[in-house]
């Protein structure tokens, strides 16, 4: 069964600098999908950024980016120039190519920003 | 784009009373619908996978006869908490998916007195 953990329950980072949320799984899987969502006050669920296991190439979005090192199965995102904005609860997901119905969350990291 | 409803979106009821929750797919059908449930500071556990016109599939260790899904329509489906305690209390999201796509709804806080 895969898992993924996300060792940070909580991180900091000051408001214009740069924060690396960490993240690790494990599957036997070669093919699958790799998600950062972001959990705000509002509970609302918001995708930030995914990627698909067989591209080498890191996805980034504005200012999200992962770091995606397949052997270490390792998914790491970093958030630049960060903002208030950007304080919520962040989950890093697993998703299978082959049961798309199961999406498995890590425990989440909180992120607080600073003025 | 595509948008899922939750309604309501905070209730509180009293020990023993059972509530209903809808979850809606306002523009788009949504053949599978998943309900999960989250403890404050805590991630979101699967409940069940909702399947329009079959029995959910529920996961390990959750009651199904306490947790009722129904998924009427290829745009609703519905979770019924039955006879709820103090410990149901928590938040509840449904997630549906179109083509490769998920959609989150906003989420339920229910509160059992």
């Amino acid at each position: 069964a895969q898992t993924v953990t996300q060792s940070q329950p909580e991180m900091s980072v000051q408001e214009a600098e740069t924060v690396t949320l960490s993240c690790t799984y494990d599957t036997s899987e070669s093919d699958y999908y790799l998600f950062w969502y972001k959990q705000p006050p509002s509970r609302q669920m918001i995708l930030v950024i995914r990627q698909e296991a067989y591209k080498q190439q890191n996805a980034t979005e504005n200012r999200f980016s992962v770091n995606f090192q397949k052997a270490a199965k390792s998914f790491s995102l970093k958030i630049s120039d960060s903002q208030l904005g950007d304080a919520a609860m962040y989950f890093c997901a697993y998703r299978s190519p082959y049961n798309t119905d199961k999406l498995i969350f890590g425990t989440g990291t909180r992120l607080q920003v600073f003025p | 784009g595509a948008v899922v409803s939750q309604h309501p979106s905070w209730v509180i009821c009293k020990s023993g009373t059972s509530v209903k929750i809808e979850c809606r797919s306002l523009d788009f059908q949504a053949t599978t619908m998943f309900w999960y449930r989250q403890f404050p500071k805590q991630s979101l556990m699967l409940m069940a996978t909702s399947n329009e016109g079959s029995k959910a599939t529920y996961e390990q260790g959750v009651e199904k006869d306490k947790f009722l899904i129904n998924h009427a329509s290829l745009t609703l489906s519905t979770l019924t908490v039955t006879s709820a305690h103090p410990e149901d209390s928590s938040f509840y999201i449904c997630r549906a998916s179109l083509v490769d796509t998920q959609y989150f709804g906003p989420g339920t806080r229910l509160t059992v007195l």
